[in-house]
C-alpha cells in the first residue's frame, strides 16, 4: 500500500521569502502525486499533480513541485510567498489500478510581514 | 459549473445516534469518494462509489455506509455514533473511472462533532 510522510508539521516563513514543503512517498511503482491546499473551515484545492513525463510539475497560484524517483520525493515550491498562502498543505499519493488517495498528515504554513 | 456541494456544513450529534450526509458531485463526474479528516490530520479515505456500487473502502467499520444515486449524488451514513467519529467529512467527486485513482475535486465538507 502506499503512504506519504510530510516531515515538516508547521512551517513559518516571511512574506516574500522562498517556500519548500517536503513530501516523502512510499509505493513501488511510479505514483500518482499531488498536492492539495486547504484553507482554514474550507476544502481541499488541487495545487498541482504528477501523473508522468517531465519531473518539474507547474500549477496554480506560482507554485512548483520536483518528481525525484531516486529520493522518493515529492517537495513543493514556491519563490516568493504571499500572505494569502497561509494554510494547510497535503501531499497526496495515488496508486495506478488503484481508487484512493493517501494523503499526508499535513504542514501548516504561516506567513509573516 | 457547478462544483462538490455538501450538506449540512455543521452539525451536532449525541453518542449513539445515527447521521447522513449529502454530495452533490461535480457536473459530469461520475465517481464519489468520502474521506475523513479528524482535526490535525490528513484525509483518510473511506469508500468510493462508481455507477452506484461501492467500488473501494478504507480502513472503516461497518456502520459507515453509503449510496450512490443515478444522478451520482452520493450519502455518507454512519450509525452508532462515536465521539471519535468527530471530524470533517468530505466528498470528492472525479471523472476518472474506477481503477484509478485520478484528480479529485473536493466539496467544503460538512463538520460533524459527537458530544
Amino acid at each position: 500500500a502506499q503512504s506519504v510522510t510530510q516531515p515538516d508539521i508547521h512551517i513559518t516563513v516571511s512574506e516574500g521569502a522562498s517556500l519548500e514543503l517536503r513530501c516523502n512517498y512510499s509505493y513501488g511503482a511510479t505514483p500518482y502525486l499531488f498536492w492539495y491546499v486547504q484553507s482554514p473551515g474550507q476544502g481541499l484545492q488541487l495545487l498541482l499533480k504528477y501523473f508522468s513525463g517531465d519531473t518539474l510539475v507547474q500549477g496554480i497560484k506560482g507554485f512548483e513541485a520536483e518528481f525525484k524517483r531516486s529520493q522518493s520525493s515529492f517537495n513543493l515550491r514556491k519563490p516568493s510567498v504571499h500572505w494569502s498562502d497561509a494554510a494547510e498543505y497535503f501531499c497526496a499519493v495515488g496508486a495506478t489500478n488503484d481508487y484512493k488517495l493517501s494523503f499526508g498528515a499535513g504542514t501548516t504554513v504561516t506567513v509573516r510581514a | 459549473e457547478t462544483g462538490v456541494t455538501q450538506s449540512p456544513t455543521h452539525l451536532i450529534k449525541t453518542r449513539g445516534q445515527q447521521v447522513t450526509l449529502r454530495c452533490s458531485s461535480q457536473s459530469g463526474h461520475n465517481t464519489v469518494s468520502w474521506y475523513q479528516q479528524a482535526l490535525g490530520q490528513g484525509p483518510q479515505f473511506i469508500f468510493q462509489y462508481y455507477r452506484e456500487e461501492e467500488n473501494g473502502r478504507g480502513n472503516f467499520p461497518p456502520r459507515f455506509s453509503g449510496l450512490q444515486f443515478p444522478n451520482y449524488s452520493s450519502e455518507l451514513n454512519v450509525n452508532a455514533l462515536e465521539l471519535d467519529d468527530s471530524a470533517l467529512y468530505l466528498c470528492a467527486s472525479s471523472p476518472m473511472d474506477r481503477g484509478i485513482a485520478g484528480e479529485l475535486f473536493f466539496g467544503e465538507g460538512s463538520r460533524l462533532t459527537v458530544l
